[in-house]
Formats: structure tokens, C-alpha cells, sequence
């Protein structure tokens, strides 16, 4: 079935830097558009980075100009180069798989939580 | 840019139906497809619907979306409600724009 792990949450300090993986298994990858959504401690879902299958990448606000999603196809991973990092980065964070059917997503991993501190 | 809005919490009874909104506050609702998710607590996020009114396969009839153009929103409704359905309701919406745009979420408690 349709996986997706998350791995390399860790606590920082502000101003450091992360490197986030999502390593997946049961689908096609090189298929599928992804996704990186993050949920801060007791609030709501945030989207953050898309990339195409093809390697285009796309930013939140929030983010863009500090963070850096890329993939793998061969390896079935996407990543999260997460630099500069705030306080307000301090979150659960998601790889998600855009559906082919929608604009949803279809498939979420567990989470890894990056906590950044002062 | 858009933003969808929704109510901060819910609450009802077992057996009883429950309906969540989803105000777009610029642009039109059925401009692009509406999605809702259930995250329950200490889970990720599951699809309850898709493309405004469509179920994944799993999911109960019990679930169903729809679109109000009068009010630019989308509904969730959850009929014959259990207590296992006490969760996080999140909408969820794309343009070109925004990007992918999700709701503030809404706590459905089951009383």
C-alpha cells in the first residue's frame, strides 16, 4: 500500500538549519506531484512547497527564498532543505502526495516535528 | 489571494447530523474544487471528500460535500454522527494564485 515516511525532524536553534526526507513506497512516484504541509503546535494545516514530477518547484510566502524542496525519483524521496530557520518554523511536518484526480491530497506521512528554538 | 473560513468549533449528539461551512472570502467557491480532510487526534490528515461532493473509497455515505454559491461556501455534512467521528475538519481549495489554500479547521466535538 501507499507509504510515506518522514524522517529528519530535529530541535535547532534559530537561524540554523534542517534537512527534511520523505522517503515513499507502494505507488509510481515519478508520477506524482508533491507536497510539504506543516502544522504548528495546536493550529491549523499550512501548505509550503510543491514539486512537479519533473522537478518544478513552487513556494508559500512564508518560506520561499529559505527553504528548498527537491526529489529523487530514482530514490522515491522528496526533501526539505529548511534554512534560516524561525521560531514560527516550529511545526509537524507533513509530506503529502498530490492526488491525479484533484487538487487534494491523497496520501499524508506521520509527520516529523521540527522545533526551533532561541 | 484567497482565504476560506471556518466556524472555530461544532458539537452534537450521536445520531444527530452536524454541517460545517467553508466561506471563500474573495473569488467564486465554485471556481475551484473544494476538498475536506479528518484529522483525528494524534493523526495525520485522511481525504472525506474530494472535488466538492466526491468520496474516496472507505468512506462512509455518512460523509458528504457540497457547494452554496449564494454564500460562496462549501459544506461538509456528517449524518448519524458517532462519537469515533470527533475530530479536526479541514476545507481545502487551489488557484493559481494562492496556491493550495486550507481552512482555519473546525473541532467537532460529539456531545
Amino acid at each position: 500500500q501507499v507509504q510515506l515516511v518522514e524522517s529528519g525532524g530535529n530541535l535547532v536553534k534559530t537561524g540554523g538549519s534542517v534537512r527534511l526526507s520523505c522517503a515513499t513506497s507502494g505507488f509510481t512516484f515519478s508520477d506524482y506531484y508533491m507536497s510539504w504541509i506543516r502544522q504548528a503546535p495546536g493550529k491549523g494545516l499550512e501548505w509550503i512547497s510543491y514539486i512537479s514530477s519533473g522537478g518544478d518547484d513552487i513556494y508559500a510566502d512564508s518560506v520561499r527564498g529559505r527553504f528548498t524542496i527537491s526529489r529523487d525519483n530514482a530514490k522515491k524521496s522528496v526533501y526539505l532543505q529548511m534554512n534560516s530557520l524561525r521560531a514560527e518554523d516550529t511545526a509537524l511536518y507533513y509530506c503529502a502526495r498530490e492526488s491525479r484526480k484533484s487538487s487534494s491530497f491523497d496520501s499524508w506521512g506521520q509527520g516529523t516535528l521540527v522545533t526551533v528554538s532561541p | 489571494k484567497f482565504m476560506l473560513t471556518q466556524p472555530h468549533s461544532v458539537s452534537a449528539s450521536p445520531g444527530k447530523t452536524v454541517t460545517i461551512s467553508c466561506t471563500r472570502n474573495s473569488g467564486t467557491i465554485g471556481t475551484n474544487y473544494v476538498h475536506w480532510y479528518q484529522q483525528r487526534p494524534g493523526s495525520s490528515p485522511t481525504t472525506l471528500i474530494y472535488n466538492d461532493d466526491q468520496r474516496p473509497s472507505g468512506v462512509p455515505d455518512r460523509f458528504s460535500g457540497s457547494i452554496d454559491s449564494s454564500s460562496n461556501s462549501a459544506s461538509l455534512s456528517i449524518s448519524g454522527l458517532k462519537t469515533e467521528d470527533e475530530a479536526d475538519y479541514y476545507c481545502q481549495s487551489y488557484d493559481s494564485s494562492s496556491r493550495w489554500v486550507f481552512g482555519g479547521g473546525t473541532k467537532l466535538t460529539v456531545l
